[in-house]
């Protein structure tokens, strides 16, 4: 299975833009990355996703390089509404599965 | 649109008894999911459909069942249960394969069994 890597807490300050990073050297060619957050006592939201070219929308913008080995999301000014665990998510190469690992915590300073 | 409701949103159990979970979505999905979340930890998906009357296992089956007679409606079921399978419950729904489309989750059920 492609596993994913992300650092466990993050700090940020408010109005600053965020850069986080993840780590999926084993990605396959057909696997999309997918971005999601959860906010406390509440369920995932998506947040992003993409497969080769850089993705924008209104909540962030994701960064892949070139090999699809690594990707950055990226939030353009984080607000304390952004402060949540961030999974970095791989579509399971065997079927269904959405592999979460324990993502990273990120925290925003006023 | 609700999006994806999970009923109850907390539930206390005894050991041995048994209970379901509903899960409703008024998207039109064909494809939901559910996932258990332990303290501190990521999502680990329990079971799965792909469409009205279908199911399948995810990576943590045991001890629980699932039905989906309804294409809005995901139930899982406890026979039996116990301690271990105290947990946070969410419910996700998607349009097809999770590949290029994203799952829509629930705000889950806080499950304790004593």
């Amino acid at each position: 299975d492609a596993k994913t890597t992300q650092p466990n807490s993050m700090e940020s300050n408010e109005e600053e833009p965020v850069h986080l990073p993840c780590n999926h050297s084993t990605i396959s060619g057909t696997d999309y990355i997918h971005w999601y957050r959860q906010l406390p006592s509440q369920g995932p939201e998506y947040v992003i996703h993409g497969l080769t070219s850089n993705v924008n929308n209104r909540m962030a913008s994701l960064a892949i390089a070139e090999d699809r080995k690594s990707s950055t999301l990226i939030l353009h000014r984080a607000t304390l509404r952004d402060a949540a665990v961030y999974y970095c998510i791989l579509r399971d190469v065997g079927g269904q599965n959405f592999v979460f690992g324990p993502g990273t915590r990120l925290s925003v300073l006023p | 649109n609700a999006g994806v409701t999970q009923t109850p949103k907390f539930r206390v159990l005894k050991t041995g008894q048994s209970m379901t979970l509903l899960c409703a979505q008024d998207m039109n999905h064909e494809y939901m999911y559910w996932y258990r979340q332990d303290p501190g930890m990521g999502l680990r998906l329990i079971h799965y459909s792909v469409g009205e009357g279908t199911t399948a296992k995810g990576e943590v089956p045991d001890g629980y069942n699932v039905s989906r007679l309804k294409k809005q409606n995901f139930l899982l079921g406890l026979e039996s249960a116990a301690p271990s399978q105290t947990s946070v419950y969410f419910c996700a729904s998607s349009f097809a394969g999770i590949g290029s489309y994203p799952q829509h989750f629930g705000d889950g059920t806080r499950l304790s069994i004593l």
